[in-house]
């Protein structure tokens, strides 16, 4: 079964800091893997696409990096900022199963003042 | 350059009535998907369209049924709502299956 798993499920950090938002999943065989933002009562927005061949694709201060052979994928954002609190969800699509990708259930980014 | 509109924004049902939850898209993508989301969850997808005249189930369909009616509109009705059906409903679009955009959402309440 195609699964996504994220970590950690939430986290405080300080304005300014950086931090790392893991991913794992277990889709097979692989196509691509995205990173969404999504804010309170808002729908996701896009932040990265990725495919197999790509390691690292950067959105401003969002990096995030791939390693297809671990399976493994990461978003760091730096510099936070009080507009970065909110869910941030790793989607990732097979290739035999176009119409369902598999969801992780997110971590939710709270950055205080 | 609105994108993905879903209609209506917040709606509350008493056990047992019908609706239908609208979504046009202006992107002229061929693959259209409904999602629910539950408080404190992921999303969950409902049905999907590959393309126009196709729809398949997608993880948790029962309850609810759904209308490719062209190229962009993709509705969702719930032919007679359930408590459980209480939920936030996202449509999307995308050009394959490569990103989506989603829609801002439909708050729906069963009572």
């Amino acid at each position: 079964k195609n699964q996504v798993e994220q970590s950690p499920q939430s986290l405080i950090i300080l304005e300014g800091k950086n931090c790392t938002l893991q991913c794992n999943y277990t889709v097979s065989p692989f196509s691509n893997l995205r990173w969404y933002k999504q804010d309170t009562g808002r729908g996701p927005v896009s932040l990265t696409i990725m495919t197999f061949s790509e390691n690292t694709k950067s959105n401003g201060r969002y990096t995030a990096t791939l390693d297809a052979d671990t399976k493994q994928s990461s978003l760091h954002i730096t510099a936070s900022q009080l507009s970065d609190s909110a869910s941030y969800i790793c989607v990732v699509s097979a290739e035999t199963n176009a119409g369902k990708s598999t969801f992780g259930d997110g971590t939710t980014l709270t950055v205080k003042p | 350059n609105a994108g993905v509109t879903q209609t209506p924004k917040f709606q509350v049902l008493k056990t047992g009535q019908s609706m239908t939850l609208q979504c046009a898209q202006d992107m002229n993508h061929n693959s259209m998907y409904w999602y629910r989301q539950d408080p404190g969850m992921g999303l969950r997808l409902i049905y999907y369209s590959a393309s126009e005249g196709t729809t398949d189930k997608g993880e948790v369909p029962n309850g609810y049924n759904v209308s490719r009616l062209n190229k962009r509109e993709f509705s969702l009705r719930l032919e007679s709502a359930a408590p459980s059906q209480t939920s936030v409903y996202f449509c999307a679009s995308s050009y394959s299956y490569y990103g989506y955009t989603f829609g801002s959402g439909t708050r729906l309440t069963v009572v």
